[in-house]
């Protein structure tokens, strides 16, 4: 199976600053990477799929990038409700879909 | 609307069954290809089974293989998960997904994109 790591696994940030959170793939996956945020007794949404394409209704203060095995989530300019746990997905080897452990973003 | 809506969660003992039910309204449910995907109390999220777009073909995680079973009633709109012989480690909050795609520059890319509100599983004695 593809393993994804995340980094960091938490962080805390201020409204307004620019955040990046990480994901490796343990083998290349080209493009095939997607990123979901959940808040606390939400189910999870998903922010950007195809590693960089925005899903619709979702901020363009978010962005991805990457490719390969190194990819990249944005948030261009922090806003308060964007606290919650951050995950990636690999939708290479479907249907065995693997996620990161999750990234927890807390609001300083 | 279009929403999933799962049920069947509970307490049950170890080595017993439960089956859950993801109602789902608002598209066509046939037509597309649907997971089961859980997280543990405080933990990340892990996809444990999927039945195919065709309907014809099911997956399952090694940590689930032999133990639950997808399936689905088209006519009823819901995809059902039977789980038997649970373990304490299948505790967890049980959510059923849509698998949507999207096509970029001509390659096609899945990703869930409607989720339920999940179904907790507690095992224990």
């Amino acid at each position: 199976d593809i393993q994804m790591t995340q980094s960091p696994s938490s962080l805390s940030a201020s409204v307004g600053d620019r955040v990046t959170i990480t994901c490796r793939a343990s083998q290349t996956i080209g493009s095939f990477l997607n990123w979901y945020q959940q808040k606390p007794g939400k189910a999870p949404k998903v922010l950007i799929y195809a590693a960089s394409s925005l899903q619709s209704g979702v901020p363009s203060r978010f962005s991805g990038s990457g490719s390969g095995t190194d990819f990249t989530l944005t948030i261009s300019s922090l806003h308060p409700e964007d606290f919650g746990t951050y995950y990636c997905q690999q939708s290479y080897s479907i249907p065995r879909y693997t996620f990161g452990q999750g990234t927890k973003l807390d609001i300083k | 609307e279009v929403q999933l809506l799962e049920s069947g969660g509970g307490l049950v003992q170890p080595g017993g069954s439960l089956r859950l039910s993801c109602a789902a309204s608002g598209f066509t449910f046939g037509s597309y290809a649907m997971s089961w995907v859980r997280q543990a109390p405080g933990r990340g999220l892990e996809w444990i089974s999927s039945f195919s777009e065709s309907g014809s073909i099911t997956y399952y995680a090694d940590s689930v293989k032999g133990r639950f079973t997808i399936s689905r009633d088209v006519s009823k709109n819901t995809l059902f998960l039977q789980m038997n012989s649970l373990r304490a480690d299948d505790t967890a909050l049980y959510y059923c997904a849509k698998e949507g795609d999207m096509y970029t520059n001509y390659v096609r890319y899945w990703y869930f994109d409607l989720w339920g509100r999940g179904t907790l599983v507690t095992v224990s004695s």
